[in-house]
């Protein structure tokens, strides 16, 4: 039982434009989710978070969206660069629930840039 | 700074052999966890550790598979006996834990890909 998913397995996006990365969870005990990219053979890297208090976080080129009565997340890259070709993982977890550290991975979208 | 170090970065290995993956987490980090990346099921907590204590390991597959932690600078994943679908690459992560910090990510190593044969 998927709690986070990532419909879509892949993405090309043209290089200057808008990437847009989808993520939908289940679980509405969730309130902190993060965006993780990962190139190959190297471990993932966190990107980005955003704590169900708020609807929007912004670093650089990339921001997150938030819709929690529709429980789905979107990550924004603009303008997408060809660096950003990698495989992003979105995750959440129960930051309220203090002992549980616990975070649930979806199964990634892998993004390519074309230059 | 050195980041979370695992070991080996490969595995071959034949079936019903022992593994015994190695991971060192980043110095002051007081919680550690075992991830298992496959395909189909994208990245997996199998068991994690909060100040050397196992906290959660509801994600161990079965008893083929153990974890443990002797130290704050070191855990071990331990398959035995392996068996093919256990195939998969292995990841290990560690952050300050939340007691330490709220909202901390978590740090991965560059895994170990395993391959029974």
């Amino acid at each position: 039982d998927q709690q986070v998913k990532q419909n879509s397995p892949s993405l090309s996006v043209q290089e200057g434009r808008i990437s847009i990365l989808n993520c939908d969870y289940t679980n509405s005990m969730f309130d902190y989710f993060l965006w993780y990219k990962k190139y190959p053979a190297e471990g993932p890297t966190f990107l980005i978070s955003i704590s169900s208090i708020k609807d929007k976080n912004e670093d650089g080129r990339f921001t997150v969206f938030l819709n929690k009565s529709a429980k789905h997340l979107s990550l924004h890259i603009v303008p997408s660069q060809p660096g950003d070709s990698a495989v992003y993982f979105c995750a959440a977890s129960e930051e309220a629930n203090f002992g549980n550290e616990k975070l649930t991975f979806g199964t990634g979208t892998r993004l390519t840039i074309i230059p | 700074d050195a980041g979370v170090i695992q070991s080996p970065r490969h595995e071959v290995t034949e079936m019903g052999q022992e593994v015994t993956l190695r991971c060192k987490p980043i110095s002051g980090h007081n919680s550690l966890f075992w991830y298992r990346q496959t395909m189909m099921r994208g990245l997996e907590l199998l068991i994690y550790f909060n100040n050397n204590v196992p906290i959660d390991d509801s994600g161990m597959p079965e008893d083929r598979f153990s974890a443990k932690m002797p130290n704050a600078s070191f855990s071990t994943l331990k398959i035995q006996p392996s068996e093919p679908r256990d195939s998969a690459v292995y990841f290990c992560a560690s952050s300050l834990g939340r007691a330490t910090v709220s909202n901390q990510p978590q740090h991965f190593g560059d895994g170990t890909r395993l391959s029974i044969l």
